[in-house]
């Protein structure tokens, strides 16, 4: 099945500056590669996703790049503000016509730290 | 409409004790999954029911754990004999299938402590 790794698992980064977070996965038949931020005692939230046919994909402060070769992705955050502070999970499956429906196999998180 | 629902939102059960996990995903959303998070740590999976039916149910630890899902709606995960490792926040989250993305909208979760 597929495994996803995720590094670093916390980060402490200055208010204003970028962080990053990175990812890699397994399968290479994996093609759907969404981010989930999870602030404190709060449940899971989607932030933003990738498909494999996309090298990268923006959304605000916030971007997404994937390396289908390499099999690794990264959540790229700029201009980071506090309340970018939270837990943020990577994860991994396989969509579309042919497999049916796969569940998401999330990576083990990362701590974010904005630091005021 | 209405978000994921799960009860009770906190359960205390004493080690040795049956305990049910209840789900009320999103109307209409035919997927519906269960995944665990210990302290700290990551996203478990644990069991995803498509409809009433579990294709995939390779993430349940062990024999004490089980899950159902009735009128493509209500989940319940049931863990029997309850041990301290099973202390946990149990997630459900639900999403609309088949699409070609699976965003998956969780409920707030149940913490679970086994004293």
């Amino acid at each position: 099945g597929e495994n996803v790794e995720q590094h670093p698992s916390t980060l402490s980064v200055q208010e204003g500056d970028s962080a990053v977070i990175k990812c890699t996965y397994s399968d290479s038949a994996s093609n759907y590669f969404p981010w989930y931020k999870q602030e404190l005692g709060k449940r899971p939230q989607l932030i933003i996703d990738i498909r494999s046919n996309v090298g990268e994909k923006k959304d605000q402060r916030i971007a997404v790049t994937l390396n289908k070769t390499a099999k690794h992705f990264s959540l790229h955050i700029t201009e980071t503000q506090p309340e970018d502070s939270a837990v943020y999970f990577c994860a991994a499956s396989r969509r579309g016509s042919n497999f049916g429906n796969e569940k998401l196999t999330f990576g083990t998180g990362t701590r974010l730290t904005i630091i005021p | 409409g209405a978000g994921v629902s799960q009860s009770p939102s906190n359960k205390v059960t004493e080690k040795g004790k049956d305990v049910e996990l209840r789900c009320d995903p999103i109307s209409g959303h035919t997927a519906l999954y269960w995944y665990r998070q210990r302290l700290g740590q990551g996203l478990e999976f644990l069991i995803y029911f498509q409809g009433n039916s579990a294709p995939d149910k390779s993430g349940l630890p062990s024999d004490r754990f089980s899950a159902e899902r009735t009128g493509e709606s209500v989940s319940t995960l049931t863990i029997q004999r309850t041990q301290q490792e099973d202390s946990a926040v149990y997630l459900c989250a639900s999403s609309l299938d088949p699409s070609p993305v699976e965003k998956l909208f969780f409920g707030s979760g149940t913490q679970l402590s086994v004293l």
